[in-house]
């Protein structure tokens, strides 16, 4: 059965260190994977995507790798902030439709 | 604009009730969506509209029935509702489906059926 699992239902890390997610798939074969953030009671919202020929994407803070072979995506967070904290979720296309990971809820603490 | 309003942002109803959720966006976008998510749970798919049309039902219940009256506005009519359709609903958008690129979500509707 396909399957989109986030490793860690929660990670707790010190403020200043890097947050490292991880994103395991199985019997899908994306085009793409995306990452949102989702804070408690609001919708996400749209962080970072890489496509299948991508290995690794940037934006500021956050870093994405995304490895075909293995069907896991890592996303990286440095130097985080105790305002990273939320529900990270990521997502992979199926047939014209975003499907959603389990999410990982991120605590980062002072 | 780069938003997604969704009205309203909580409703109570009966099991008997029927109410509807509404969601509207101006990017210009021709695929919209209907997410479901429980608490401490991920975004379940429940529609898909493409350039006005149904193009995907998830197997939805007919007490959900989606409406796209045109390329902004997406309605969810909700009709004998049950205790555990009880959920925070929401609406997304995105340029299409093919390659939808992000989607752009809205806050949601809290929607608790007593």
């Amino acid at each position: 059965s396909q399957k989109i699992e986030q490793n860690s239902e929660a990670l707790n890390i010190q403020e200043g260190k890097t947050a490292t997610l991880t994103c395991n798939y199985t019997n899908y074969s994306p085009a793409y994977l995306q990452w949102y953030r989702q804070d408690p009671g609001r919708g996400p919202v749209f962080l970072l995507l890489i496509r299948e020929n991508e290995k690794e994407k940037r934006k500021e803070r956050l870093k994405v790798t995304f490895d075909t072979t293995l069907k896991q995506s890592l996303f990286h967070i440095t130097a985080s902030q105790p305002a990273d904290s939320a529900t990270y979720l990521c997502a992979l296309d199926g047939a014209d439709k975003l499907i959603f990971g389990t999410g990982t809820r991120l605590q980062v603490f002072p | 604009d780069t938003e997604v309003t969704q009205t309203p942002k909580h409703l109570v109803m009966g099991m008997t009730n029927k109410k509807s959720l509404k969601c509207e966006q101006h990017m210009g976008h021709r695929a919209m969506y209907w997410y479901k998510q429980k608490a401490k749970k991920p975004p379940e798919l429940m529609f898909v509209y493409s350039y006005e049309k149904l193009s995907i039902n998830e197997s939805v219940p007919s007490r959900f029935s989606p409406e796209c009256p045109n390329s902004s506005l997406l309605n969810l009519h909700l009709h004998a509702l049950q205790p555990e359709d009880s959920a925070l609903y929401l609406c997304a958008s995105s340029r299409n489906t093919g390659d939808p690129g992000e989607l752009f979500f809205g806050e949601g509707s809290r929607l608790t059926v007593l």
